[in-house]
């Protein structure tokens, strides 16, 4: 069985730039998360999806970062523009309902130079 | 303001000891309680749970216990083994429907 497939699996890019990461849930998820892991905070969750739609954008920490969920199979999280001090490991996971145990991506390791 | 915490940032166990990883919690809506394990370079991945009606949950090597008056709860694996090196992260969640929110995680080093 395919898990949760995240792309890029590095991306290192200049202050200032776009950068747009990339989530292809288990089929038959109901529901995407994106977390974001750093050493200061550990895991957070920044936004997670039911049946497409952002339940809970909470954790998204300010404008510059969106994200998106166009069908069952594909997200997308956006940061415009990017600073040094987004620079951790992002996280998707993707499980039934909630609660249940969710399934993790092998993450991005984001650089902002 | 961290609901879920894991005081111990590392840790360190001789192999075929127990290794003991603790969890405490504030939010006292929390009912259900997961652990998640992580390698490096890799997501999470789920190891065991435990819903509140309960104070233990056993799979093979690991146990959760969980201390509901105390919020706090513990994973114990026994033997450990050099494989259970890696990060373990404590996690709750109110029901099982709502989001899960993670500690910071405890580094756990299996020594030969």
């Amino acid at each position: 069985d395919a898990g949760v497939i995240q792309s890029p699996r590095h991306e290192v890019t200049e202050m200032g730039q776009e950068v747009t990461l990339r989530c292809k849930p288990i089929s038959g998820h109901d529901y995407l998360f994106w977390y974001r892991q750093t050493m200061m905070r550990g895991l957070e969750l920044l936004i997670y999806f039911n049946n497409n739609v952002p339940i809970d954008d909470s954790g998204m920490p300010e404008d510059r970062f969106s994200a998106k969920m166009p069908n069952a199979s594909f997200s997308t999280l956006k940061i415009q523009p990017s600073e040094p001090r987004d620079s951790a490991v992002y996280f998707c996971a993707s499980s039934l309902p909630p609660g249940q145990p969710q399934h993790f991506g092998d993450g991005t390791r984001l650089s902002i130079l | 303001d961290q609901q879920v915490k894991q005081n111990s940032p590392s840790l360190s166990v001789q192999e075929g000891r127990i290794s003991i990883l603790n969890c405490d919690y504030t939010n006292s809506m929390f009912d259900y309680f997961l652990w998640y394990k992580k390698y490096p370079a890799e997501g999470p991945t789920f190891l065991i749970s435990i819903s509140s009606i309960k104070d233990k949950n056993e799979d093979g090597r690991f146990t959760v216990f969980l201390n509901k008056s105390a919020k706090h709860l513990s994973l114990h694996i026994v033997p450990s083994q050099p494989g259970d090196s890696a990060v373990y992260f404590c996690a709750a969640s109110v029901g099982r429907d709502d989001k899960i929110i993670f500690g910071k995680g405890t580094r756990l080093h299996i020594l030969p």
